[in-house]
């Protein structure tokens, strides 16, 4: 069954370095996203993709985030400068469709900021 | 703005003791509600979606249904193997594509 593959599964880095968190979705998929879970607390959408553009962010997504598909099958998420309060697991997913939205998550990224 | 609030944050069941999860929501216009299923250190599984009061979904000893409101997550007989954190998230159309989770319910199934 197709899956959305993420990598690393765990990141360590310290504050103030630039980090990129790797997802590959699934084939046939359109829309794609990032969405962060800080530890004991609810999963946050922080960006939606789609035509190589920007479709929608969140608060959260300010300019120390960028997106990026830099070929036809992986989509990244850059943090410039890390802060502590970047640590959480970050997901990533897709759809093949906007109006039915279903998407489907990958296993996760935990980031570590030291 | 659109809320998701789910009830109850941790439900501890016997094996074979049937249960109900619940999740109340206030969007400007609904567009989808999705159950997910959620393992510790790993991403939410898609379950189920809902898109008019009145849907019901069934997969397995789950059971989805919908109303205006809210939406329950109905588990009959259930098995150790069920235990999870079981999400429920909504897309209304304020927005173009996001979805909004509720804080989950921690579901422990005893044997």
């Amino acid at each position: 069954e197709p899956e959305v593959t993420q990598t690393p599964s765990h990141q360590v880095t310290q504050m103030g370095q630039e980090v990129i968190l790797r997802c590959v979705p699934i084939s046939n998929h359109l829309y794609f996203y990032w969405y962060r879970q800080i530890l004991g607390q609810k999963v946050e959408f922080l960006v939606s993709f789609y035509n190589n553009e920007i479709s929608e962010k969140s608060e959260i997504f300010d300019d120390q985030f960028s997106v990026e598909r830099p070929d036809g099958s992986n989509f990244t998420l850059k943090i410039r400068s890390t802060k502590l309060e970047d640590s959480a697991m970050y997901f990533c997913a897709s759809t093949p469709d906007s109006s039915l939205n279903i998407q489907y998550f990958g296993a996760g990224t935990r980031l570590s900021v030291l | 703005e659109d809320q998701v609030t789910q009830s109850p944050e941790a439900l501890r069941l016997q094996e074979g003791e049937s249960s109900s999860l619940n999740c109340s929501y206030t969007v400007s216009g609904l567009r989808g509600l999705f159950w997910y299923r959620q393992d510790p250190g790993k991403g939410p599984e898609f379950l189920f979606t809902l898109y008019s009061a009145g849907e019901e979904k069934e997969k397995e000893r789950l059971k989805a249904t919908l109303t205006k409101k809210e939406s329950f997550l109905h588990i009959t007989a259930p098995k150790p193997e069920d235990s999870a954190t079981y999400l429920c998230a909504v897309h209304s159309y304020s927005s173009a594509s996001k979805i909004i989770f509720g804080s989950g319910t921690r579901l422990s199934i005893r044997p």
